[in-house]
């Protein structure tokens, strides 16, 4: 099966500074890679996706790019602000089940302000 | 919409007892998604339904757990006998394939349940 490594599993960071979070994937077949953004106490929500087609998409501070030769893709936060403090999930289709997501373990963003 | 409902937000049971979690997925969402989240295992497919046919439950723990969808509405996952184990936050979490392209589904969550089994 899939299997999705995330690093660093805490970042502190200084307001407006930049923020890279990385994952690795093991199955090269996988097609959709999201990244979801967890704040204390809430749910899990979906801050951006990309697919296998694409190698970059952004969406205004945030940026998400795709290696797929490598099998390695990175979220990037620019000028980073307080409230981007929370856990941040990336995942991967499991290959041959176009539903299920295998998520990363998790990276705790904290931004001192 | 409501979003995913998920009740109760929290439950506190003793060993033994069987929990009953419940799930309203949003309306015209036809796979439902049953998660565990732990500090130590981070977030956990357990089950996931599709047009309220469960697809794949190698993700459920052991026979102690069930889930079960009767109608596109409403899905429960229960634990019977649960344990210290168990205690962790669940989400339920439904989507829709967007563009009618499979493997790209947004998955909206619910606001789980803490469940405490002492």
């Amino acid at each position: 099966g899939e299997n999705v490594e995330q690093h660093p599993s805490t970042l502190s960071v200084q307001e407006g500074d930049s923020a890279v979070i990385k994952c690795t994937y093991s199955d090269s077949a996988s097609n959709y890679f999201p990244w979801y953004k967890q704040e204390l106490g809430k749910r899990p929500q979906l801050i951006i996706d990309i697919r296998s087609n694409v190698g970059e998409k952004k969406d205004q501070r945030i940026a998400v790019t795709l290696n797929k030769t490598a099998k390695h893709f990175s979220l990037h936060i620019t000028e980073t602000q307080p409230e981007d403090s929370a856990v941040y999930f990336c995942a991967a289709t499991l290959s041959g089940s176009a539903r299920q997501l295998t998520f990363g373990s998790g990276t705790q963003l904290t931004v001192l302000p | 919409d409501a979003g995913v409902i998920q009740s109760p937000r929290h439950e506190v049971t003793e060993m033994g007892q069987e929990v009953t979690l419940r799930c309203k997925p949003i309306s015209g969402h036809n796979s439902l998604f049953w998660y565990r989240q732990t500090m130590m295992r981070g977030l956990e497919l357990l089950i996931y339904f599709n047009n309220n046919v469960p697809i794949d439950d190698s993700g459920m723990p052991e026979d102690r757990f069930s889930a079960k969808m009767p109608n596109a509405s409403f899905s429960t996952l229960k634990i019977q006998p649960s344990e210290p184990r168990d205690s962790a936050v669940y989400f339920c979490a439904s989507s829709y394939p967007r563009g009618g392209a499979p493997g790209n589904e947004k998955l909206f969550f619910g606001s789980g349940t803490q469940l405490s089994v002492l």
